[in-house]
């Protein structure tokens, strides 16, 4: 079935960093592409998202290009702060009946950026 | 304007007892999902509904009843609660037929015991 793989953690870099998170999926169709973060004690929030190939979705700093080729969406930044400690997770939409769609989600990259 | 509201934010049972999950939006969606999240699992889908009036089993839906109370309203039922439903549940509207994008609750924490 369809599926995200994603890079696992913890993730720890110093601030002023360069991100990447990789992630990658499995799936029938062309679904789209999601980022959604997570602060702690928070419900998930959308970082970012593409809906074909070569879209690029960015946000905050934050970007990811839709690969069908390659079958990736990496997550990337190039100047983390201390603020952007989190968990990340990636995720692909399927349509489910009635017009629904459920999000498949990786299983999560837990990020710290140390002062 | 809250977006999706959750209640109750956290909540301890023991095994056998039973207890609904209440979701509310303001945002006028049509779709509303209900997730859990496990460490290392990600979310996945329990029940969601398509549109007021209809829903439908997802991934895990074992053990669980919802309610399409009306368009705003999502409920999720647990029965007689196990160990295992022990998880932090979210609740996520979106809008049937458009855009993908889900916007998400702040959970509810439930232990199981």
């Amino acid at each position: 079935g369809d599926s995200v793989t994603q890079m696992e953690g913890p993730v720890t870099l110093s601030e002023e960093a360069f991100l990447t998170i990789n992630c990658t999926y499995t799936a029938t169709g062309y679904p789209s592409l999601f980022w959604y973060v997570q602060y702690p004690g928070e419900g998930l929030q959308l970082l970012l998202k593409a809906t074909k190939a070569d879209d690029k979705g960015s946000n905050k700093g934050f970007e990811a290009t839709y690969r069908k080729e390659t079958t990736s969406f990496h997550l990337e930044k190039g100047s983390v702060q201390v603020s952007d400690s989190a968990v990340y997770f990636c995720a692909l939409s399927l349509l489910l009946s009635g017009s629904a769609r459920q999000l498949t989600f990786g299983s999560g990259t837990q990020l710290t950026v140390l002062p | 304007n809250a977006g999706v509201t959750q209640t109750p934010k956290f909540q301890v049972l023991k095994t056998g007892q039973s207890m609904t999950l209440q979701c509310a939006q303001d945002m006028n969606h049509n779709s509303m999902y209900w997730y859990r999240q496990d460490p290392g699992m990600g979310l996945r889908l329990i029940y969601y509904s398509a549109s007021e009036g209809t829903t439908d089993k997802g991934e895990v839906p074992n053990g669980y009843n919802v309610s399409r109370l009306n368009k705003r309203e999502f409920s999720l039922r647990l029965e007689s609660a196990a160990p295992s439903q022990t998880s932090v549940y979210f609740c996520a509207i979106g809008r049937r037929g458009g855009t993908d994008t889900q916007y998400f609750g702040p959970g509810t924490r439930l232990t199981v015991l």
